[in-house]
Protein backbone atom coordinates (compact mmCIF):
# COMPACT_ATOMS: atom_id res chain seq x y z
CA UNK A 1 0.00 0.00 0.00
CA UNK A 2 1.47 3.27 -0.41
CA UNK A 3 0.34 6.87 1.37
CA UNK A 4 1.28 10.30 1.39
CA UNK A 5 1.54 12.73 4.76
CA UNK A 6 2.54 16.21 4.06
CA UNK A 7 3.28 17.89 7.50
CA UNK A 8 2.20 20.79 7.93
CA UNK A 9 -1.83 21.51 6.55
CA UNK A 10 -0.33 25.89 6.63
CA UNK A 11 2.90 27.23 6.10
CA UNK A 12 3.30 30.72 6.26
CA UNK A 13 6.65 32.55 5.43
CA UNK A 14 8.03 36.03 4.65
CA UNK A 15 8.10 36.91 1.16
CA UNK A 16 12.31 36.51 0.14
CA UNK A 17 12.04 34.05 2.67
CA UNK A 18 13.13 29.99 2.03
CA UNK A 19 10.68 27.95 1.47
CA UNK A 20 9.90 24.40 2.99
CA UNK A 21 6.93 21.90 2.52
CA UNK A 22 7.33 18.47 3.98
CA UNK A 23 6.30 15.43 2.24
CA UNK A 24 7.19 11.84 3.81
CA UNK A 25 5.34 8.91 1.70
CA UNK A 26 5.85 5.08 2.46
CA UNK A 27 5.77 2.69 -0.70
CA UNK A 28 6.12 -1.13 -1.25
CA UNK A 29 7.26 -0.60 -4.79
CA UNK A 30 9.96 1.74 -6.11
CA UNK A 31 8.08 5.43 -6.28
CA UNK A 32 7.38 8.14 -9.22
CA UNK A 33 6.74 11.36 -6.71
CA UNK A 34 5.15 14.52 -7.96
CA UNK A 35 4.61 17.67 -6.46
CA UNK A 36 1.31 20.04 -7.80
CA UNK A 37 0.29 23.42 -7.03
CA UNK A 38 -3.35 24.48 -6.87
CA UNK A 39 -4.44 27.89 -7.13
CA UNK A 40 -7.85 28.67 -5.71
CA UNK A 41 -10.58 27.12 -7.58
CA UNK A 42 -8.15 25.68 -10.56
CA UNK A 43 -6.79 22.35 -11.29
CA UNK A 44 -3.47 21.33 -10.38
CA UNK A 45 -0.60 21.90 -12.50
CA UNK A 46 2.89 19.94 -12.04
CA UNK A 47 5.28 21.37 -10.29
CA UNK A 48 8.35 18.70 -10.55
CA UNK A 49 8.32 15.41 -10.56
CA UNK A 50 11.14 12.44 -9.84
CA UNK A 51 10.96 8.92 -11.72
CA UNK A 52 14.33 7.72 -11.68
CA UNK A 53 17.95 9.02 -12.08
CA UNK A 54 19.24 12.32 -10.28
CA UNK A 55 17.25 12.55 -6.56
CA UNK A 56 17.50 16.36 -6.88
CA UNK A 57 14.83 17.60 -9.32
CA UNK A 58 14.29 21.36 -10.31
CA UNK A 59 10.63 22.48 -11.40
CA UNK A 60 9.36 25.40 -12.32
CA UNK A 61 9.51 28.79 -10.60
CA UNK A 62 12.29 28.49 -8.96
CA UNK A 63 11.32 25.21 -6.88
CA UNK A 64 13.51 21.97 -6.34
CA UNK A 65 12.81 18.81 -4.51
CA UNK A 66 15.24 15.95 -3.56
CA UNK A 67 14.34 12.28 -3.24
CA UNK A 68 15.68 10.89 -0.21
CA UNK A 69 14.67 7.55 -0.10
CA UNK A 70 16.49 6.37 3.36
CA UNK A 71 14.28 9.41 4.72
CA UNK A 72 11.66 8.14 2.95
CA UNK A 73 10.88 11.89 2.01
CA UNK A 74 10.48 14.61 -0.78
CA UNK A 75 10.53 17.62 0.14
CA UNK A 76 9.61 21.07 -1.77
CA UNK A 77 11.99 24.36 -1.49
CA UNK A 78 12.26 27.59 -2.77
CA UNK A 79 15.45 29.72 -2.19
CA UNK A 80 12.93 32.89 -2.15
CA UNK A 81 9.19 33.30 -1.71
CA UNK A 82 7.21 34.81 -4.31
CA UNK A 83 3.72 36.84 -3.37
CA UNK A 84 2.44 34.86 -6.44
CA UNK A 85 3.58 31.60 -4.66
CA UNK A 86 0.79 31.61 -2.31
CA UNK A 87 -1.06 28.37 -3.25
CA UNK A 88 -1.96 25.18 -1.74
CA UNK A 89 0.61 22.49 -2.98
CA UNK A 90 0.47 18.46 -2.85
CA UNK A 91 2.71 15.70 -2.89
CA UNK A 92 1.74 12.92 -4.55
CA UNK A 93 3.07 9.20 -5.10
CA UNK A 94 2.17 6.41 -7.97
CA UNK A 95 3.87 3.15 -7.79
CA UNK A 96 1.22 1.38 -10.15
CA UNK A 97 1.27 0.54 -14.32
CA UNK A 98 -2.70 1.70 -13.23
CA UNK A 99 -1.05 5.56 -12.96
CA UNK A 100 -3.47 6.26 -9.97
CA UNK A 101 -2.32 9.13 -7.80
CA UNK A 102 -2.20 8.73 -3.84
CA UNK A 103 -2.38 12.31 -2.43
CA UNK A 104 -0.96 13.88 0.83
CA UNK A 105 -3.68 16.68 2.49
CA UNK A 106 -2.03 19.43 0.70
CA UNK A 107 0.11 22.71 2.54
CA UNK A 108 -1.60 25.76 2.05
CA UNK A 109 1.33 28.64 1.49
CA UNK A 110 0.58 32.19 2.73
CA UNK A 111 3.27 34.43 1.86
CA UNK A 112 3.49 37.64 3.52
CA UNK A 113 4.84 41.27 2.36
CA UNK B 1 -4.44 23.07 -28.93
CA UNK B 2 -4.02 19.88 -26.57
CA UNK B 3 -5.32 19.87 -23.61
CA UNK B 4 -8.20 18.43 -21.09
CA UNK B 5 -11.31 20.52 -20.48
CA UNK B 6 -14.22 19.82 -17.67
CA UNK B 7 -17.86 21.36 -17.76
CA UNK B 8 -19.66 23.33 -16.12
CA UNK B 9 -17.58 25.05 -13.71
CA UNK B 10 -20.20 25.64 -11.45
CA UNK B 11 -22.61 22.74 -11.00
CA UNK B 12 -26.07 22.97 -8.64
CA UNK B 13 -27.97 19.96 -7.20
CA UNK B 14 -31.22 19.73 -5.57
CA UNK B 15 -31.33 16.67 -3.30
CA UNK B 16 -32.16 13.50 -5.14
CA UNK B 17 -31.17 14.73 -8.59
CA UNK B 18 -28.51 12.96 -10.53
CA UNK B 19 -25.77 15.26 -12.03
CA UNK B 20 -23.40 14.38 -14.67
CA UNK B 21 -20.00 16.01 -15.34
CA UNK B 22 -18.19 16.28 -18.78
CA UNK B 23 -14.47 15.66 -18.95
CA UNK B 24 -12.88 15.64 -22.62
CA UNK B 25 -8.99 15.25 -22.86
CA UNK B 26 -7.49 15.44 -26.82
CA UNK B 27 -3.80 14.11 -25.05
CA UNK B 28 -4.41 11.20 -26.70
CA UNK B 29 -3.72 8.99 -23.64
CA UNK B 30 -5.34 6.17 -22.51
CA UNK B 31 -6.11 6.47 -19.04
CA UNK B 32 -8.76 9.02 -17.74
CA UNK B 33 -9.29 9.54 -13.87
CA UNK B 34 -11.97 11.20 -11.59
CA UNK B 35 -10.83 12.58 -8.32
CA UNK B 36 -12.60 14.13 -5.39
CA UNK B 37 -11.58 17.03 -3.43
CA UNK B 38 -12.56 18.29 0.18
CA UNK B 39 -11.03 20.76 2.21
CA UNK B 40 -8.06 19.37 4.33
CA UNK B 41 -8.49 16.00 2.97
CA UNK B 42 -6.28 16.10 -0.38
CA UNK B 43 -7.64 14.53 -3.55
CA UNK B 44 -9.62 10.76 -3.36
CA UNK B 45 -9.78 8.38 -6.39
CA UNK B 46 -13.65 7.77 -7.45
CA UNK B 47 -13.04 5.93 -10.67
CA UNK B 48 -10.36 5.68 -13.39
CA UNK B 49 -10.42 3.85 -16.73
CA UNK B 50 -7.65 2.60 -18.14
CA UNK B 51 -8.86 1.95 -21.78
CA UNK B 52 -12.27 2.39 -23.44
CA UNK B 53 -14.98 0.60 -22.31
CA UNK B 54 -13.46 -0.36 -19.31
CA UNK B 55 -12.79 1.26 -15.81
CA UNK B 56 -12.49 0.35 -12.13
CA UNK B 57 -13.80 1.50 -8.92
CA UNK B 58 -11.39 4.00 -6.60
CA UNK B 59 -11.44 4.32 -2.89
CA UNK B 60 -14.61 6.22 -2.91
CA UNK B 61 -16.67 5.07 -5.83
CA UNK B 62 -20.10 4.41 -3.77
CA UNK B 63 -22.98 6.95 -5.08
CA UNK B 64 -20.77 7.49 -8.40
CA UNK B 65 -21.04 5.82 -11.75
CA UNK B 66 -19.09 6.51 -15.00
CA UNK B 67 -18.88 5.46 -18.74
CA UNK B 68 -16.10 5.44 -21.41
CA UNK B 69 -17.60 4.94 -24.52
CA UNK B 70 -14.64 7.01 -26.07
CA UNK B 71 -11.50 7.50 -25.40
CA UNK B 72 -11.62 11.28 -25.28
CA UNK B 73 -14.71 11.69 -23.08
CA UNK B 74 -15.00 10.31 -19.16
CA UNK B 75 -18.00 11.82 -18.18
CA UNK B 76 -18.83 11.28 -14.06
CA UNK B 77 -22.36 10.82 -12.96
CA UNK B 78 -23.15 11.78 -8.93
CA UNK B 79 -26.24 9.84 -7.87
CA UNK B 80 -28.87 10.58 -5.81
CA UNK B 81 -27.17 7.59 -3.65
CA UNK B 82 -24.61 9.95 -2.96
CA UNK B 83 -25.43 11.44 0.18
CA UNK B 84 -22.71 14.35 0.40
CA UNK B 85 -21.69 15.29 -3.22
CA UNK B 86 -20.68 18.89 -2.38
CA UNK B 87 -17.00 18.81 -3.27
CA UNK B 88 -14.51 19.96 -6.22
CA UNK B 89 -14.20 17.35 -8.71
CA UNK B 90 -11.33 16.99 -10.74
CA UNK B 91 -10.41 14.76 -13.73
CA UNK B 92 -7.12 13.79 -14.81
CA UNK B 93 -5.27 11.64 -17.51
CA UNK B 94 -2.17 10.68 -18.77
CA UNK B 95 -0.02 7.51 -17.30
CA UNK B 96 1.90 6.51 -14.14
CA UNK B 97 5.16 8.95 -15.47
CA UNK B 98 2.65 12.24 -15.55
CA UNK B 99 -1.00 13.29 -15.28
CA UNK B 100 -2.98 16.68 -16.74
CA UNK B 101 -5.47 17.66 -14.88
CA UNK B 102 -8.71 20.02 -16.26
CA UNK B 103 -9.61 22.78 -14.39
CA UNK B 104 -12.41 21.28 -12.53
CA UNK B 105 -15.92 21.56 -11.63
CA UNK B 106 -17.60 22.77 -8.12
CA UNK B 107 -20.47 20.67 -7.35
CA UNK B 108 -22.74 22.07 -4.68
CA UNK B 109 -25.83 20.41 -3.62
CA UNK B 110 -28.97 22.99 -2.54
Amino acid sequence: AQSVTQLGSHVSVSEGALVLLRCNYSSSVPPYLFWYVQYPNQGLQLLLKYTTGATLVKGINGFEAEFKKSETSFHLTKPSAHMSDAAEYFCAVSGSNTGKLIFGQGTTLQVKP
Amino acid sequence: DGGITQSPKYLFRKEGQNVTLSCEQNLNHDAMYWYRQDPGQGLRLIYYSQIVNDFQKGDIAEGYSVSREKKESFPLTVTSAQKNPTAFYLCSTGGYNEQFFGPGTRLTVL
